[in-house]
């Protein structure tokens, strides 16, 4: 089946402008993760979606940043503002439900954004 | 804040040489994850361990979980060319599904 899709592959901006990065789940997956890997930091949780649940915001790195999900499925990371060192590889990853707790992740390819 | 330190963070073998990467935390786990990552791609699950104790066995891949669930291990047996790539530790500390990374470790495997 279809895994975990995001788009754009790639993204260069220039500083100061927005971004919008997109995240296609797996279907029938209600959890929805992003992460943020770059060189020297490893993969950083930045926000996470369960169902209707308030999404956990506690990675988020600034107010710059920001995540929607709409109708339970696709989702958006929004970066305002962009600063070099949001350069990164942007991941996002989903769940299915029922997983006993082992909250098992399956990961998109990424978007590689680099902020000139 | 939750740390998750694993080692090494470069290791090169010969192939057929074997290895272990170990993930280490203070804090207890309720479930530790290993995944492998390869260029331009995203990380692949490769196990989950959930109870002290558990070991698990993937081909030639062995993972444990420690028995206080704060340590994980992944030992490679006989390792192939095949098995070059990034090996991540991620360890879920009951706040729902959000993992917590080890830096990771990667692993070059040469013929």
């Amino acid at each position: 089946g279809a895994g975990v899709s995001q788009s754009p592959s790639n993204k260069v901006t220039e500083k100061g402008k927005d971004v919008e990065l997109r995240c296609d789940p797996i279907s029938g997956h209600t959890a929805l993760y992003w992460y943020r890997q770059s060189l020297g930091q490893g993969l950083e949780f930045l926000i996470y979606f369960q169902g209707n649940s308030a999404p956990d915001k506690s990675g988020l790195p600034s107010d710059r940043f920001s995540a929607e999900r709409t109708g339970g499925s696709v989702s958006t990371l929004t970066i305002q503002r962009t600063q070099q060192e949001d350069s990164a590889v942007y991941l996002c990853a989903s769940s299915p439900p029922g997983t006993s707790g082992k909250y098992e992740q399956y990961f998109g390819p990424g978007t590689r954004l680099t902020v000139t | 804040t939750q740390l998750l330190e694993q080692s090494p963070q470069f290791l090169s073998i010969q192939e057929g040489e074997n290895l272990t990467v170990y993930c280490n935390s203070s804090s207890v786990f309720s479930s530790l994850q290993w995944y492998r990552q390869e260029p331009g791609e995203g990380p692949v699950l490769l196990v989950t361990v959930v109870t002290g104790g558990e070991v698990k066995k993937l081909k030639r891949l062995t993972f444990q979980f420690g028995d206080a669930r704060k340590d994980s291990s992944l030992h490679i047996t006989a390792a192939q060319p095949g098995d070059t790539g990034l090996y991540l530790c991620a360890g879920c500390y009951n706040q729902g599904g959000k993992l917590i990374f080890g830096q990771g470790t990667e692993l070059s495997v040469k013929p």
